[in-house]
């Protein structure tokens, strides 16, 4: 049972446009969400996180919104750059069981 | 100057084999854990320890032994290897538990194929 869903594997962007990565999870009981950002043969680095009692963060180029009725969240990155391709990683937790649920990530590749 | 290490990186072994993989973190962390990416690529948790004492078991085969020897280390080691357990093995940390809002900070993982 996947209780946190990626279900684009892969996503391609052009350099300055934005990319929009989405994430859906199942369990209402999910109370803080972050994305990870995964680069070959290297561990998956901490992007951004936002909790349930917020709907948007913000931080440079970086966007996580929270819309909690639909289960969903995405990561908005603007303007992508080349560095930005990676694997990303929607994970959530709750308070009761104190761990990460991950996602299976999205291959993004942003190109010239 | 890593944050969280380990090994080895890549480690080829045959059924039947014990094999070990370390972890060290130089953050100063409560918690550890250990993770465990398949070939679908579904990150899990496997352990986590705090300040030594195991905190999360998550199903996992007792096969797979984790030991914490002080808060700054925790070793995996894994009995009897089989085909099914070549996967990526992520060692992490964070200050408190996955849920404080503390960030996770990763190792680079350890590719372990068995053959």
């Amino acid at each position: 049972d996947q209780q946190v869903k990626q279900n684009s594997p892969s996503l391609s962007v052009q350099e300055g446009r934005i990319s929009i990565l989405n994430c859906d999870y199942t369990n209402s009981m999910f109370d803080y969400f972050l994305w990870y950002k995964k680069y070959p043969a290297e561990g998956p680095t901490f992007l951004i996180s936002i909790s349930s009692i917020k709907d948007k963060n913000e931080d440079g180029r970086f966007t996580v919104f929270l819309n909690k009725s639909a289960k969903h969240l995405s990561l908005h990155i603007v303007p992508s750059q080349p560095g930005d391709s990676a694997v990303y990683f929607c994970a959530a937790s709750h308070y009761n069981t104190d761990k990460l649920i991950f996602g299976t990530g999205t291959r993004l590749q942003v190109f010239p | 100057d890593t944050a969280v290490s380990q090994t080895p990186k890549y480690l080829v072994t045959q059924m039947g084999n014990d094999k070990s993989i370390k972890c060290e973190q130089n953050l100063g962390h409560d918690t550890m854990y250990w993770y465990k990416q398949d070939s679908k690529k579904f990150l899990k948790i496997m352990f986590s320890y705090n300040n030594k004492e195991l905190i999360i078991n998550e199903t996992v085969p007792n096969r797979f032994s984790p030991k914490s020897p002080d808060k700054a280390h925790l070793n995996l080691h894994i009995n009897s290897l089989e085909l099914g357990d070549s996967a990526v093995y992520f060692c992490a940390s964070s200050p408190g538990g996955q849920h404080s809002g503390n960030t996770i900070y990763f190792g680079e993982g350890s590719w372990l194929t068995v053959v």
